[in-house]
């Protein structure tokens, strides 16, 4: 069965410091991992994927995530924290192994940038 | 371009009643997702369609739930005889690709919020 674990509820940085929201999954064969944001009464924004090759990927607003297989991760990094990032961010994966083409989210990290 | 739209995006309804509830997906879009998203946590998976064939409905809670997208395009997601703990956001997502190549991103649209009184 897969799952993914955002471990953290809530994470607080100031504005300007780098930010990490942390993400663990389990799935039984190979993953594809996304990271999604969601701001107030909207859908779901996609940031970024990891799909194969280089285990750090970039993406949108500055975002960046590392791919890491053998603790089963894939932490969500910005090098400078806006107050504007401030949302709910989930994980999601992708289990190659069982064939459904659905993503498993996690249950989200609120992030809150402190001006 | 158009993003994924939903509507209503606000749905209050007795017990009982019936709901549906609307998506278009970005035009050209092959797969269509449906997710159930209750408070405080996280999307989970209703139904999948690739076109207009259903090929995943296993997230379906009950049969009261049933999705149609007859002509490949526009979805309707319809719960009959709503109970309290169908209230939730529904949303709706698409994406280019098709069968097993689950590595195209899924765009979502904004939700419609079931209220269920």
């Amino acid at each position: 069965a897969q799952s993914v674990a955002q471990p953290e509820d809530q994470v607080n940085v100031a504005e300007g410091n780098p930010l990490t929201v942390k993400c663990t999954y389990s799935v039984s064969g190979n993953p594809y991992l996304f990271w999604y944001v969601q701001y107030p009464n909207r859908g779901l924004q996609f940031l970024l994927k990891y799909i194969t090759g280089d285990n750090l990927v970039k993406g949108s607003y500055g975002f960046e995530a590392e791919f890491n297989k053998s603790q089963t991760s894939f932490h969500l990094k910005k090098p400078s924290a806006l107050v504007s990032d401030s949302a709910l961010y989930f994980c999601a994966v992708r289990d190659l192994q069982t064939g459904a083409n659905n993503l498993f989210f996690g249950t989200g990290t609120r992030l809150t940038v402190i001006p | 371009g158009a993003g994924v739209s939903q509507s209503p995006r606000y749905k209050v309804a007795k017990r009982g009643q019936d709901v549906a509830l609307r998506c278009d997906p970005i035009s050209g879009h092959v797969s269509l997702f449906w997710y159930q998203q209750a408070l405080g946590q996280g999307p989970e998976f209703l139904t999948y369609f690739q076109n207009e064939a259903q090929l995943d409905k296993s997230g379906l809670p009950s049969d009261r739930f049933f999705a149609e997208r007859p002509e490949g395009s526009v979805s309707t997601l319809k719960i009959q005889r709503t109970q309290q703990e169908d209230s939730a956001v529904y949303l709706c997502a698409s994406s280019l690709g098709g069968g097993t190549s689950g590595a195209y991103e899924q765009y979502f649209g904004p939700g419609t919020r079931l209220t269920v009184t």
